[in-house]
């Protein structure tokens, strides 16, 4: 069964560093999500990507953050400048076009960064 | 503005038992998902069950089964004949057909015991 896959698994930074979290989505689906889950809260939104381009996008994802896809295959998280309060589990995903706007969005395992 | 909300913080269930995760929502959109997916320990969310807000029949799948009641903007999970393995967090999340991203609870850990 397709999955999404997200590298690395865990990523340890020093507060000021860039980081770019990778994600492969499920290869037929045409949107891209980005959430993030700070320890022991709820899951937030973050971006939502389709047709190249930002579709949507929450108070948190600033100017430190940008997403990409570099390559048919790839979609990544960037954070420029790391701040402790960065630290958390962050879930790409992605959902079908043709099932209607309510699609089911599957989630990667997620990446656990730790700033500090 | 969407709202999502999980008053059960933590719960409790026999073995082999039934179970009823809560999950209440607001939003003035009139066509909307509603979703529920499963957090173990290992941190991944696993998708189990869609619902959406023009479907007749209560969605299930499996042991998993969703008490849509519309007038009361309640989704909540029933986990039928409760397993080990069912010990976890479980969001509710709610996607508006005017957005694409999910709104999410506060979650809810369930425990099952022996």
């Amino acid at each position: 069964e397709p999955e999404v896959t997200q590298t690395p698994s865990h990523q340890v930074t020093q507060m000021g560093q860039e980081v770019i979290l990778r994600c492969v989505p499920i290869s037929n689906h045409l949107y891209f999500y980005w959430y993030r889950q700070i320890l022991g809260q709820k899951v937030e939104f973050l971006v939502s990507f389709y047709n190249n381009e930002i579709s949507e996008k929450s108070e948190i994802f600033d100017d430190q953050f940008s997403v990409e896809r570099p390559d048919g295959s790839n979609f990544t998280l960037k954070i420029r400048s790391t701040k402790l309060e960065d630290s958390a589990m962050y879930f790409c995903a992605s959902s079908d076009l043709t099932q209607g706007l309510q699609e089911t969005q599957y989630f990667g395992p997620g990446t656990r960064l730790l700033v500090l | 503005a969407q709202k999502i909300t999980q008053t059960q913080p933590g719960m409790f269930v026999q073995e082999k038992e039934a179970v009823t995760l809560d999950c209440t929502y607001d939003t003035s959109d009139p066509s909307y998902g509603l979703f529920w997916y499963k957090q173990p320990s290992s941190g991944e969310m696993i998708f189990l069950i869609y619902q959406g807000s023009y479907d007749q029949q209560n969605a299930t799948e499996g042991r998993y089964s969703l008490n849509f009641q519309k007038a009361r903007k309640s989704a909540n999970l029933v986990i039928s004949a409760s397993q080990l393995g069912d010990s976890a967090m479980y969001f509710c999340a709610m996607t508006p057909h005017t957005g694409n991203q999910f709104y999410f609870g506060t979650g809810t850990s369930l425990t099952v015991i022996p």
